[in-house]
């Protein structure tokens, strides 16, 4: 079945500065790849998800990278805000799975 | 309504007790998911439906009795719990599954206490 891996568990970042969480997965097969944040006794909300059919993607000061050759994708975040103090889960499936496979989660704390 | 809901949000049950968590999505979705949360964890599969047909149990103890009457609601019934199934448990439902708009939006949770 699917791993997935996910560094660094916490990451502490100066207000304004970037932040990028890295996940790696095992199964070639995967093609699809979410992001999700959880803010403390809420739900987990996606925040931004790639496809296998582009190496890129952007949503405001939020993107991800996919790399399927390395199988690894990145999360990252820039001129990071108080609000953005949450944990980070990354997860990847391919199409016809049911079972979506998360990493292990990262604490980010932005330090005001 | 693009939400998924949970009902109740807070739940505290004895060992002997019988309880139920519900969960309601009215976008339509097809699939619609349990999933179990502990701290600092990251959620953890428990069953999946798929056209209100139960399509994958990962080897959940027969305490947790998924059940889904139609296709906006998804119940779990809950007896003879153990204080280890303490726990956030989450709902969640995709459009479908097998399809590229298979994103999964989770419910708020219910945080289940079992003493």
């Amino acid at each position: 079945g699917e791993n997935v891996e996910q560094h660094p568990s916490t990451l502490s970042v100066q207000e304004g500065d970037s932040a990028v969480i890295k996940c790696t997965y095992s199964d070639s097969a995967s093609n699809y790849f979410p992001w999700y944040k959880q803010e403390l006794g809420k739900r987990p909300q996606l925040i931004i998800d790639i496809r296998s059919n582009v190496g890129e993607k952007k949503d405001q000061r939020i993107a991800v990278t996919l790399n399927k050759t390395a199988k690894h994708f990145s999360l990252h975040i820039t001129e990071t805000q108080p609000e953005d103090s949450a944990v980070y889960f990354c997860a990847a499936r391919y199409f016809g799975n049911e079972k979506l496979t998360f990493g292990t989660g990262t604490r980010l704390t932005i330090i005001p | 309504d693009t939400e998924v809901t949970q009902t109740p949000k807070h739940l505290v049950m004895g060992m002997t007790n019988k309880k139920s968590l519900k969960c309601e999505q009215h976008m339509g979705h097809r699939a619609m998911y349990w999933y179990k949360q502990k701290a600092k964890k990251p959620p953890e599969l428990m069953f999946v439906y798929s056209y209100e047909k139960l399509s994958i149990n990962e080897s959940v103890p027969s305490r947790f009795s998924p059940e889904c009457p139609n296709s906006s609601l998804l119940n779990l019934h809950l007896h003879a719990l153990q204080p280890e199934d303490s726990a956030l448990y989450l709902c969640a439902s995709s459009p479908q599954i097998g399809a590229s708009t298979d994103t999964q939006y989770f419910g708020p949770g219910t945080r289940l206490t079992v003493l």
